[in-house]
C-alpha cells in the first residue's frame, strides 16, 4: 500500500531557529514530491521535487530530494512567527493520483 | 484572478441526509480534485475529475460521488451521511490531469451530528 510518513508530527522552536521536517515515502509508479504549506485553511503549494540531488530554494525555505533512499526534506531558517502551519509532504504518482503525509505542525515562538 | 471557490464553506447535517458541496475551479483550470481532511488521517484523495471525466478514485465507499460539468465547475455529494463523515472538504484545481502545483480551496466544513 501507499504511503507517505512525516516526521515529527510537531515541533516547537523559537524564532531564529533553523528547523528541518522529514518526509519519507513509499509509492508505486513516483512521479513527483511536493511540499505544501497550511496555515488556517487552504494548503498553498511551496516546491515540487522530481529529480534526486537538486536543492530547491525559496527565500529561507529549502527542500531536497532523494529518489534512492526515498525521502525528503525542507529546511526553514531564521523561522519567524508566520512560519506556524501545517507543511504537508505529498507523493504525485503517475496517472494524477496525490497521497499526503499527515502533516507536521510546525509552531514558532517569539 | 479569482481562486478556487467552495460553496458552502460550514454546514450541519445530521446521521443519514445527504449532502452536495460545490467547486468552482481558477478560471482556465480544467482539473478539479477532492480531498478529505480530518485531524486523524489527514488529506485523503477522493476523486480527480478532468473534462468532465472521473480520471481517478480514491479509497471512499461509493456513498461518496462526485461529477464535473462542462464549464469545469465540480460537485461531490455524500448520501447516507455517518458520523465519520465530519470533515475539512478541499478542493483543489490545476491546469492539466494533476501536473505539479494544486490550488485549493478553503474549504467545505461539514459537520454530521
Amino acid at each position: 500500500e501507499d504511503k507517505v510518513v512525516q516526521s515529527p508530527l510537531s515541533l516547537v522552536v523559537h524564532e531564529g531557529d533553523t528547523v528541518t521536517l522529514n518526509c519519507s515515502y513509499e509509492v508505486t509508479n513516483f512521479r513527483s514530491l511536493l511540499w505544501y504549506k497550511q496555515e488556517k485553511k487552504a494548503p498553498t503549494f511551496l516546491f515540487m521535487l522530481t529529480s534526486s540531488g537538486i536543492e530547491k530554494k525559496s527565500g529561507r525555505l529549502s527542500s531536497i530530494l532523494d529518489k534512492k533512499e526515498l525521502f525528503s526534506i525542507l529546511n526553514i531558517t531564521a523561522t519567524q512567527t508566520g512560519d506556524s502551519a501545517i507543511y504537508l509532504c505529498a507523493v504525485g504518482r503517475k496517472g494524477g493520483k496525490l497521497i499526503f503525509g499527515q502533516g507536521t505542525e510546525l509552531s514558532v515562538k517569539p | 484572478k479569482a481562486g478556487v471557490t467552495q460553496t458552502p464553506r460550514y454546514l450541519i447535517k445530521t446521521r443519514g441526509q445527504q449532502v452536495t458541496l460545490s467547486c468552482s475551479p481558477i478560471s482556465g483550470h480544467r482539473s478539479v480534485s477532492w480531498y478529505q481532511q480530518t485531524p486523524g488521517q489527514g488529506l485523503q484523495f477522493l476523486f480527480e475529475y478532468f473534462s468532465e471525466t472521473q480520471r481517478n478514485k480514491g479509497n471512499f465507499p461509493g456513498r461518496f460521488s462526485g461529477r464535473q460539468f462542462s464549464n469545469s465547475r465540480s460537485e461531490m455529494n455524500v448520501s447516507t451521511l455517518e458520523l465519520g463523515d465530519s470533515a475539512l472538504y478541499l478542493c483543489a484545481s490545476s491546469l492539466e490531469v494533476f501536473t505539479g502545483e494544486l490550488f485549493f480551496g478553503e474549504g467545505s466544513r461539514l459537520t454530521v451530528l
